[in-house]
């Protein structure tokens, strides 16, 4: 069965500082991965998704993932922390023709 | 346009209590899902409808749990003889097809405590 790691439970950085998010995945074929947010009281938002080709994707709010099929990792970046993206990030990956499989999330904190 | 909602937003009930859980997806869209979002845990996948075709249950933890889609759009999550530790968030998600190609779009959850 597919798997996604997210090792990291809580990260603290100050605003202004880079952010690496990590993802680690199992799937035996090509994946079909993915980068939600959930904000405090808000449902999960995408950021980004990788289906095929370049293996950096652009997301929205200034976030960019990287996919290393040789490492089975998906990590999210962004290199400018705002305060407003405190929140909850979610890494999935697609199973099957239409499951996701979540990861257990990393809760970031910004300090000002 | 309106996003998913979900109702209640909060629902405090207690151990034995029968509860059910609504969701409207966004209007077209034929693939709905339910997850549910235990503290320390990511979502785990419960329910998922598409169309007319047969429900795939198999995330389903438990007989106390059902839910069904009325019409191809609005479905509800009940929970019998509710348990404490079913306490959780409970999500909605819809998309405009089957596919994990295809977003899905979430919505705020439904906070279940069971005391």
């Amino acid at each position: 069965a597919q798997s996604v790691t997210q090792p990291d439970i809580h990260i603290t950085v100050s605003e202004g500082a880079s952010l690496e998010l990590r993802c680690n995945y199992s799937y035996g074929a090509t994946p079909y991965l993915f980068w939600y947010v959930q904000s405090p009281g808000q449902g999960l938002q995408l950021l980004l998704k990788y289906f095929s080709g370049d293996t950096l994707v652009q997301g929205i709010k200034g976030f960019e993932a990287e996919f290393k099929r040789s490492q089975s990792s998906f990590n999210l970046r962004k290199p400018s922390v705002h305060w407003s993206d405190a929140a909850e990030y979610f890494c999935a990956v697609g199973e099957g023709t239409y499951k996701y499989i979540f990861g257990t999330g990393t809760r970031l904190k910004v300090l000002a | 346009g309106a996003g998913v909602s979900q109702s209640p937003s909060n629902k405090v009930t207690e151990k034995g209590k029968d509860v059910e859980l609504r969701c409207d997806p966004i209007s077209g869209h034929t693939a709905l899902y339910w997850y549910r979002q235990s503290l320390g845990q990511g979502l785990e996948f419960l329910i998922y409808f598409q169309g007319n075709s047969a429900p795939d249950k198999s995330g389903l933890p438990s007989d106390r749990f059902s839910a069904e889609r009325t019409g191809g759009s609005v479905s509800t999550l009940t929970i019998q003889r509710t348990q404490q530790e079913d306490s959780a968030v409970y999500l909605c998600a819809s998309s405009l097809a089957s596919g994990v190609y295809n977003e899905q779009f979430f919505g705020p959850g439904t906070r279940l405590t069971v005391l």
